[in-house]
């Protein structure tokens, strides 16, 4: 079974800076899709960035970015420029041949004026 | 372009009642995804449903059972209530196919609370 793990319930920032949410994985599969997703406060959770396994290039969306390490199966996100509507729950999420996407518990990023 | 409804938003309920939770996937999407987020942590799999059938099944009791409909709409029901079944519960539909990207596209969830 494949496992997500976040290691920093929370994280702060400072406005325009830049901060790495960490997390790690593990499974045997070899081809997968992993995911930052974002849950902002008593809202829906939506997508921040995907990246697929087979690619070596790490994914970018604007201000997000990933430190993509298959062989270490580790899949940081990087925040630049971070802006207060960044403040929101930040879950990493595997999903692998099956299609069933399994959730590391989270990082709670509070971003401070 | 309707994203995922769902509904009710809240509800209480009594140790030993039952509940029925419904979806509304994204349109275009065939394929609905429930998960169980206990306050503090990351969304728990219940289980998947594709052309009307349960395709996976995560660790849950059999007291969680689901339904979808041929509109792609589904419910989640939960018999034999626990103080340990509150949480949100949310739905997530996707497309199974060619143009799957693995995303998730989530409604709002409804929470659920046991007394």
């Amino acid at each position: 079974a494949q496992t997500v793990t976040q290691s920093q319930p929370e994280m702060s920032v400072q406005e325009a800076e830049t901060v790495t949410l960490s997390c790690t994985y593990d499974t045997s599969e070899n081809n997968y899709y992993l995911f930052w997703y974002k849950q902002p406060p008593s809202r829906q959770m939506i997508l921040v960035i995907r990246q697929e396994a087979y690619k070596q290039q790490n994914a970018t969306e604007n201000r997000f970015s990933v430190n993509f390490q298959k062989a270490a199966k580790s899949f940081s996100l990087k925040i630049s420029d971070s802006q207060l509507g960044d403040t929101a729950m930040y879950f990493c999420a595997f999903q692998g041949y099956a299609g069933k996407s399994t959730f590391g518990d989270g990082t709670t990023l509070t971003v401070k004026p | 372009d309707a994203g995922v409804t769902q509904s009710p938003t809240h509800l209480i309920k009594t140790r030993g009642q039952q509940v029925t939770l419904r979806c509304s996937p994204k349109s275009g999407h065939d394929t609905v995804s429930w998960y169980q987020q206990a306050l503090g942590q990351g969304p728990q799999f219940i289980f998947q449903y594709y052309e009307e059938e349960e395709r996976q099944r995560g660790n849950f009791p059999d007291r969680f059972s689901g339904h979808q409909f041929p509109n792609y709409s589904s419910e989640l029901n939960v018999n034999a209530l626990l103080l340990g079944d509150s949480a949100l519960y949310l739905c997530a539909s996707s497309l199974i196919g060619g143009d799957n990207t693995g995303e998730l596209f989530f409604g709002e969830g409804s929470r659920l609370t046991v007394l």
